[in-house]
């Protein structure tokens, strides 16, 4: 069973900071890694993924693949209170999707 | 904007109740399914289906089970509920199972047993 931790749990961040979230899995046959948000009430929403080592940019998010060490970052830029939610990290391999246990970001004004 | 809609939002209910959560998706997709997600966010699968046949039965105490009419609609079912299964379900689709990795969610059908 593919096994996928985040860090850090929770964290607290200025309106604009730079946010940095991690994600580390075990299997490295794993296919595509996707980033989900969480806002309260709701279900995850997909964000942004990626399959290939190396970086992948779309908009105020980042998202950085290392195969080797088997780990993916998710990096949002110029933060906004309303990026508040639960951050996911979701890995798929062999038809099955595995999900992190999220990191809760708090956005202050 | 949803298109994967769950029924009902909330359910409260007494140990040894019979529930049932009710899942529809206007996407066009053919493969459905039910995460139970606990207080900690965890999200865990449960059953997925493509073109209603089942293809993956995690662990699950038999008490749960799911049903599909076609691939638009995925139900779930809970015999005698526990107070362990109070948690939030939540019904997602994709395409061509789960190697996409892209899933859309449901809002959840939070379930709480007394």
């Amino acid at each position: 069973q593919e096994k996928v931790q985040q860090s850090p749990e929770s964290l607290i961040v200025p309106e604009g900071a730079m946010v940095s979230l991690n994600c580390s899995f075990s299997d490295s046959a794993s296919q595509s890694i996707w980033w989900y948000q969480q806002h309260p009430g709701k279900g995850p929403k997909a964000l942004i993924s990626i399959f290939s080592n190396g970086n992948k940019k779309e908009g105020r998010l980042t998202v950085y693949l290392n195969r080797a060490s088997l780990h993916v970052s998710l990096h949002i830029k110029d933060s906004q209170p309303s990026d508040s939610a639960v951050y996911l990290c979701a890995v798929s391999i062999n038809n099955r999707i595995f999900f992190g246990d999220g990191t809760q970001l708090v956005v202050k004004p | 904007e949803t298109a994967v809609f769950q029924t009902p939002n909330y359910h409260v209910t007494q140990v040894g109740n019979e529930v049932s959560f009710n899942c529809k998706q206007t996407l066009g997709h053919d493969t459905m399914y039910w995460y139970k997600q606990d207080s900690k966010k965890l999200l865990k699968i449960m059953f997925s289906y493509n073109n209603k046949q089942l293809i993956v039965n995690e662990t699950v105490p038999r008490r749960f089970s799911p049903q599909s009419s076609d691939k638009a609609h995925l139900n779930l079912r809970i015999k005698s509920v526990e107070p362990e299964d109070s948690a939030v379900y939540l019904c997602a689709s994709s395409y061509g199972g789960g190697n996409t990795g892209q899933l859309y969610f449901g809002e959840g059908s939070k379930l709480t047993v007394l």
